[in-house]
């Protein structure tokens, strides 16, 4: 099967621009997930949409992220505006059963360098 | 909310050798506990994975073992290859929400 793409793979840009990444999961996967990982350190869970709701995003910093996964297969997450700290790989995944009980499939990520 | 300790944070080894990794959790709710490898540049993928209903799980080098009641799980990895040099994570999940470790980065020498 087919795995979790993302796009682009790679985007700088300077702060207080705003960027978006795209990801379209593995087919028939109902759960998307974005992730933020910084250099050195574990994947964050920045959002969960299970379909095209959210299920969980108490990470996401709302001010100046936001993503959306309309007919529940796609989902673009979006900065604006931009900060150095938000340097990272944004790591999309998927799965295909909710409760825990699905292997997460990571896309290759997105590498964001914020000048 | 959940905390998952790893360590070491790096783990030199000889070719050949064993390497353990070890996971502290805080949730105890938490059910689901997967190991992801990360090769440099790459995407992190599952290398094994086990259930609280389960104590202990081989795939052919690498074992997962946990232990429900100290909250702790660690990956076992026998004979190891300079190819599973990489940044090992260790995760735990409740109602499917991943929280990772801070990673360890395996090198094996030949």
């Amino acid at each position: 099967e087919a795995g979790v793409a993302q796009s682009p793979r790679y985007k700088i840009i300077e702060k207080r621009q705003s960027v978006a990444f795209w990801c379209n999961p593995i087919s028939g996967h109902a759960t998307l997930y974005w992730y933020q990982q910084i250099l050195g350190q574990g994947p964050k869970l920045l959002i969960q949409f299970q379909n095209n709701g959210v299920v969980d995003d108490s990470q996401l910093p709302k001010d100046r992220f936001s993503a959306e996964r309309l007919k529940g297969v796609d989902s673009t997450l979006k900065i604006q505006p931009a900060k150095l700290e938000d340097s990272a790989v944004y790591l999309c995944a998927s799965s295909s059963l909710a409760g825990g009980r699905g292997e997460q499939y990571f896309g290759p990520g997105t590498r964001l360098t914020v000048t | 909310g959940e905390n998952v300790e790893q360590h070491p944070s790096t783990l030199s080894v000889q070719e050949g050798d064993s390497a353990v990794i070890k996971c502290t959790y805080s949730d105890s709710a938490s059910n689901y506990f997967p190991w992801y490898k990360q090769e440099l540049g790459k995407r992190p993928q599952l290398i094994i994975d086990i259930r609280s209903n389960v104590g202990e799980k081989k795939d052919q080098r690498i074992a997962v073992t946990l232990n429900k009641t100290a909250k702790h799980f660690s990956l076992h990895i026998t004979e190891t290859q300079p190819e599973d040099s990489a940044v090992y994570f260790c995760a735990a999940s409740k109602a499917d929400k991943l929280i990772f470790g801070t990673g360890t980065r395996l090198q094996v020498f030949p």
